[in-house]
């Protein structure tokens, strides 16, 4: 089955840039997408298709990915983006499959 | 505006059945690709089914032979019955609508609803 990993933690200082990575086998081969969850709350999705943002997610709000890996970029990183991240990718055998997800803390 | 309101969650006892329901407002449910999604406590997201459009359905192993996923379009609901229920399936239920016309990622997301497997 397919699967992704990522850091189970990233800190970043307030202004400063967070970059969590997503990887697995020839990720850079399908589309990669990003979910925002804070406590308590569903899920938002931040990047889909790589690096498009959906409307009313901020600028400072990045994706890329290539190889085996896809990055979301969080910069000039604000109080407000602490949460939990998680990358997902679509595989025709195993259908969605989901990191295990970043906290990222400023 | 688009709408996912789930419902159906609760306590219950190892080996017992539960439908969870997710009725959706601003958009007709039919149309679009309708996924579950899971989330045990203190842990991350894992993908349970979906319902095609078209109205195929697919199934994470973990739900294979005991969750089924179904849609009342009268109602423009979405369903999951889930069945055998384990310990491990103690978790909050998402509906999430995909993008439409792309399977690939989830685009809305209701407020879940919390299933509790436990005697």
């Amino acid at each position: 089955s397919y699967e992704l990993t990522q850091p189970p933690s990233v800190s970043v200082s307030p202004g400063q840039t967070a970059v969590v990575t997503c990887s697995g086998d020839k990720l850079g081969n399908r589309y990669a997408y990003w979910y925002q969850q804070k406590p308590g709350q569903s899920p938002v999705v931040v990047i889909y298709h790589d690096s498009k943002r959906p409307s009313g997610i901020p600028e400072r709000f990045s994706g890329s990915n290539s190889g085996t890996t896809a990055t979301l970029t969080i910069s000039g990183t604000q109080a407000v983006d602490e949460a939990d991240y998680y990358c997902q990718a679509w595989d025709s055998r195993t259908n969605y499959v989901f990191g295990p997800g970043t906290k990222v803390t400023v | 505006e688009v709408q996912l309101v789930e419902s159906g969650g609760g306590l219950i006892q190892p080996g017992g059945s539960l439908r969870l329901s997710c009725a959706a407002s601003g958009f007709t449910v039919s149309n679009n690709y309708m996924s579950w999604v899971r989330q045990a406590p203190g842990k991350g997201l894992e993908w349970v089914s979906v319902i095609y459009s078209g109205g195929s359905t697919y199934y994470a192993d973990s739900g294979k032979g005991r969750f089924s996923i179904s849609r009342d379009n009268s109602k423009n609901t979405l369903y999951l019955q889930m069945n055998s229920l384990r310990a491990e399936d103690t978790a909050v239920y998402y509906c999430a609508k995909h993008y439409y016309g792309d399977y690939e990622y989830f685009h809305q997301w209701g407020q879940g609803t919390l299933v509790t497997v436990s005697s």
